[in-house]
């Protein structure tokens, strides 16, 4: 049975404070994707990776970086939180090739 | 620019109704369209659809695609009010590492 983790449920977290949302899938997976969800606005990808140090832009990257240095792991940083950063984030992995994501319980931040 | 759009956005209902999403789609290079059911936790999993008029079935779920009109229908019979949740579509090009792109969701609510 796959299994994405993240970090954390809940964050509540000062604007300007550098953070950190970890991911962590047990599954061997290539790829691995981080989305912020708003209502009304669905999922939207802030980064991808397909490989351990690969990263690719999604649709919304501004203020965002990630890491990704093992296979199983991959890291959401919010180098200077605002306020319109507050959202759920969502954690994703899949194989290379494949269609099906496999998500995470997602994490809530709130920026204050 | 690549569309996903879901309708209605939201909708209520009672236990033994039947009801039907819908999910537009405008991308380029389709490969498969996705549905996730969301309650207060990670997406899952409900059908992946390839195929134009071959209609996807599990329990009370059904879904089927049209590639030439370009859209799909999730339809629920029976409702239950363990099927108030947000149902996600999205849609995958083909293209790089998998990458889906998503309609901002239906949020169904089920009453007794």
């Amino acid at each position: 049975d796959v299994k994405v983790t993240q970090s954390s449920r809940y964050l509540v977290k000062r604007t300007g404070e550098k953070v950190f949302l970890e991911c962590v899938q047990d599954m061997d997976h290539e790829n691995m994707f981080w989305y912020r969800q708003d209502p009304g606005l669905g999922l939207r990808l802030i980064y991808f990776s397909y490989d351990v140090k690969m990263k690719e832009k999604g649709d919304i990257p501004e203020g965002y970086s990630v890491s990704r240095e093992k296979k199983e792991r991959f890291s959401l940083i919010l180098e200077s939180a605002s306020t319109n950063q507050t959202s759920m984030y969502l954690c994703a992995s899949s194989f290379l090739s494949g269609d099906e994501q496999y998500f995470g319980p997602g994490t809530r931040l709130t920026v204050t | 620019e690549d569309k996903v759009v879901q309708s209605p956005l939201s909708l209520v209902v009672h236990e033994g109704d039947t009801v039907t999403l819908n999910c537009s789609y405008e991308v380029t290079n389709f490969r498969s369209l996705l549905w996730y059911k969301q309650e207060k936790k990670a997406p899952t999993f409900l059908f992946m659809l390839t195929s134009s008029g071959i209609e996807k079935k599990s329990g009370r779920l059904s879904s089927i695609l049209d590639k030439k009109e370009l859209f799909s229908i999730l339809n629920i019979t029976a409702t239950q009010t363990g099927d108030s949740a947000v149902y996600l579509c999205a849609v995958n090009k083909g293209t790089s590492y998998g990458k889906l792109t998503f309609g901002q969701g239906t949020i169904l609510t089920v009453h007794p």
